[in-house]
């Protein structure tokens, strides 16, 4: 069954420093997601990205943020100036279906980002 | 805005026992309804979901959730709880355009041998 992978699996930085998310969605999805669950609380919404461009972005996605789809497999998440705070499971989903419809999201399995 | 609730932050039940983890909801149209699950330090596996039809609906792992619009609700059961179901759930709440989901709380299921 196909998946979504999400590299590394575990990334310790130090505030102030860059991050780069990465995820390999579904090969024929069209929609792309990211979120995060800061420890002990749930998951909450970053971002949707639907042909090259952010669809729509939560309140958390500020300008240290961004998304890039750099290839035809690889969707990023890039932390530009890391805080404490930014320290979660990030999650990356893709989901195929078009605007809509019926769609589930495949989400995969995170990556737990340490900022120190 | 969507919305959701899991009123129940912890839930014990012993293994054998019959289990339900309540899910109470608000969206504006006709919502796209979800249960995850996810055990310590794991992703998010899909259990089940309601998008129309049926509003019982069966999942993985003997789960089923049934939809109550006019309740606003989607509970999660199942019959006979194994201790391998010990995890965190989430009901999450979807259908926008862009296919945004919005989780609840999440409810932390332990089970007693």
């Amino acid at each position: 069954e196909p998946e979504v992978t999400q590299t590394p699996s575990h990334q310790v930085t130090q505030m102030g420093q860059e991050v780069i998310l990465r995820c390999v969605p579904i090969s024929n999805h069209l929609y792309f997601y990211w979120y995060r669950q800061i420890l002990g609380q749930k998951v909450e919404f970053l971002v949707s990205f639907y042909n090259n461009e952010i669809s729509e972005k939560s309140e958390i996605f500020d300008d240290q943020f961004s998304v890039e789809r750099p290839d035809g497999s690889n969707f990023t998440l890039k932390i530009r100036s890391t805080k404490l705070e930014d320290s979660a499971m990030y999650f990356c989903a893709s989901s195929g279906w078009p605007a809509g419809s019926q769609e589930t999201q495949y989400f995969g399995p995170g990556t737990r980002l340490l900022v120190l | 805005a969507q919305s959701v609730t899991q009123p129940d932050i912890h839930i014990t039940v012993s293994e054998g026992a019959s289990l339900e983890l309540r899910c109470n909801y608000s969206y504006g149209a006709t919502p796209y309804l979800f249960w995850y699950v996810q055990s310590p330090g794991q992703g998010l596996q899909l259990l089940l979901k309601y998008f129309s039809g049926d509003t019982l609906v069966q999942g993985i792992k003997g789960f089923e959730a049934e939809f109550k619009r006019s309740q606003s609700s989607f509970n999660l059961r199942k019959p006979s709880v194994h201790w391998s179901d010990a995890a965190e759930y989430f009901c999450a709440v979807g259908g926008t355009n862009a296919g945004k989901s919005t989780f609840g709380d999440g409810t932390t299921l332990t089970v007693k041998p």
